[in-house]
């Protein structure tokens, strides 16, 4: 099973600030690789899905990057709904397609 | 296409919990299904997966012997059944279709999880 570490567990940021979130796969996943949003009491909801490609509804302030095993999602200008737990996943060796840990952001 | 779960049970250690999850729109034998949990403040535990259109299953390592994933396509409805439940098992359950179906499982495309249900919680105590 491919290990997904994600970094930092937590990041304090203020509103109208750039986010930056970075997950590291134990091997490469090639451009196989997906990030979700989860709000308090709520299912995660895709983000972005192969690298770089935003879901249906997402703002432009949501961007991936990377490749192999460095990924990073960056959100830029901070709203208030941003504030949540991120999960960020591989699907290359699928199933079962494994998630980081989640760093959660939080207004600083 | 959404997925609505059954609502939130109590159960008994050693007991079993059966929560459904129905597929709105008509891509229910085209897409497999999973099963994801996340114990309170914790991150996601993959649990398994299921072809709706014939059935069959993978589980993983952790909940081999005590879970089992069914479909009816009647009802475009998979189910997930988890026995000899424990304290540790106190989670919310989650179904999300992932992955095309296609004769060999490995050329699926569209792997990442979307949708997903709402969640189920299933609270285990004495």
């Amino acid at each position: 099973e491919i290990v997904v570490t994600q970094s930092p567990a937590t990041l304090s940021v203020s509103p109208g600030d750039t986010a930056t979130l970075t997950c590291r796969a134990g091997q490469s996943v090639s451009s196989n690789f997906a990030w979700y949003q989860q709000k308090p009491g709520q299912a995660p909801r895709l983000l972005i899905y192969d690298v770089s490609t935003r879901a249906t509804g997402i703002p432009a302030r949501f961007s991936g990057s990377g490749s192999g095993t460095e990924f990073t999602l960056t959100i830029s200008s901070l709203q208030s709904e941003d504030f949540a737990v991120y999960f960020c996943q591989q699907y290359n060796h699928w199933p079962p397609g494994t998630f980081g840990q989640g760093t959660k952001v939080e207004i600083k | 296409v959404q997925l609505v779960q059954s609502g939130a049970e109590v159960k008994k250690p050693g007991a079993s919990v059966k929560v459904s999850c129905k597929s709105s729109g008509n891509t229910f034998t085209s897409h497999y299904i999973h099963w994801v949990r996340q114990a309170p403040g914790r991150g996601l535990e993959w649990m398994g997966i299921i072809n709706p259109s014939d059935g069959s299953t993978t589980y993983a390592q952790d909940f081999r012997g005590r879970v089992t994933m069914t479909s009816d396509s009647s009802t475009s409805t998979v189910y997930m059944e988890l026995s000899s439940l424990r304290s540790e098992d106190t989670a919310v359950y989650y179904c999300a279709r992932s992955g095309v179906i296609m004769a060999v499982r490995g050329a699926s495309t569209e792997r990442w999880f979307d949708p997903w249900g709402q969640g189920t919680l299933v609270t285990v105590s004495s």
